[in-house]
């Protein structure tokens, strides 16, 4: 398996407060994504990175921004979080561009 | 735009053959993976075909129609471990999402 972290796995906060969503990765890859997951609606792409500093916004960016100091670490942050963004987040990894992504385990979030 | 059809949810018996169907909508196509999602679980690569034809992976197996903007995952000896989720997601050089997913078929293997 890939080696992929999230962190939190877990979070619960209220509408308003800022969330920064942690992936790290071991594999040097150099590509990194952050989906949502929501009932009837598949995976969908918030943002992804190609490279240190270089990110890209995906279908559904509005209210999430990223960053990416390091190769290894990509951070998803949610600047006031709100009930549309209760989700599950996933991150994912892929040594270039496209078709075979290696997931981490995901984030559960809930904004009350 | 990019948009991709598959059944949402599916059911066969243990021992048989099952397809999921994936139709696609896009321009500048590369590309069709699947991939499996157990419940609670993170999504996991299956395959890719960027060629018409049948790629084979021991159970799985995964179709490309290029010309009609259609492939399928066939899972034969279903297992009772294969109940999960499928995604099909295409790879396109339209929109700036590097891969789209469909929005998954639920397949559930009965005794």
């Amino acid at each position: 398996d890939a080696g992929i972290t999230q962190s939190p796995r877990h979070k619960v906060t209220e509408t308003g407060t800022p969330v920064t969503l942690r992936c790290h990765q071991t594999e040097n890859h150099r590509y990194m994504y952050w989906y949502r997951q929501d009932p009837g609606h598949g995976l969908r792409l918030i943002h992804y990175s190609y490279g240190v500093k270089d990110t890209d916004k995906g279908e559904v960016s509005d209210g999430y921004s990223v960053s990416r100091s390091k190769t290894e670490d990509f951070l998803l942050t949610l600047e006031s979080a709100t009930s549309s963004q209760t989700s599950v987040y996933f991150c994912a990894i892929s040594d270039e561009a496209g078709h075979e992504q290696y997931f981490g385990p995901g984030t559960r979030l809930t904004v009350t | 735009g990019q948009s991709l059809e598959q059944p949402s949810e599916v059911t066969a018996v243990e021992g048989a053959i099952v397809q999921i169907n994936c139709t696609y909508q896009t321009s500048g196509f590369y590309g069709l993976s699947w991939y499996q999602q157990h419940d609670g679980g993170a999504p996991t690569f299956l395959s890719y075909n960027a060629l018409d034809g049948l790629e084979e992976t021991g159970r799985f197996s995964s179709f490309l129609s290029r010309s009609d903007s259609y492939g399928y995952l066939l899972l034969q000896e279903l297992q009772m471990k294969d109940s999960a989720s499928y995604f099909c997601a295409v790879r396109s050089s339209s929109g700036n999402t590097p891969l789209v997913f469909g929005k998954g078929t639920r397949l559930s293997v009965i005794a």
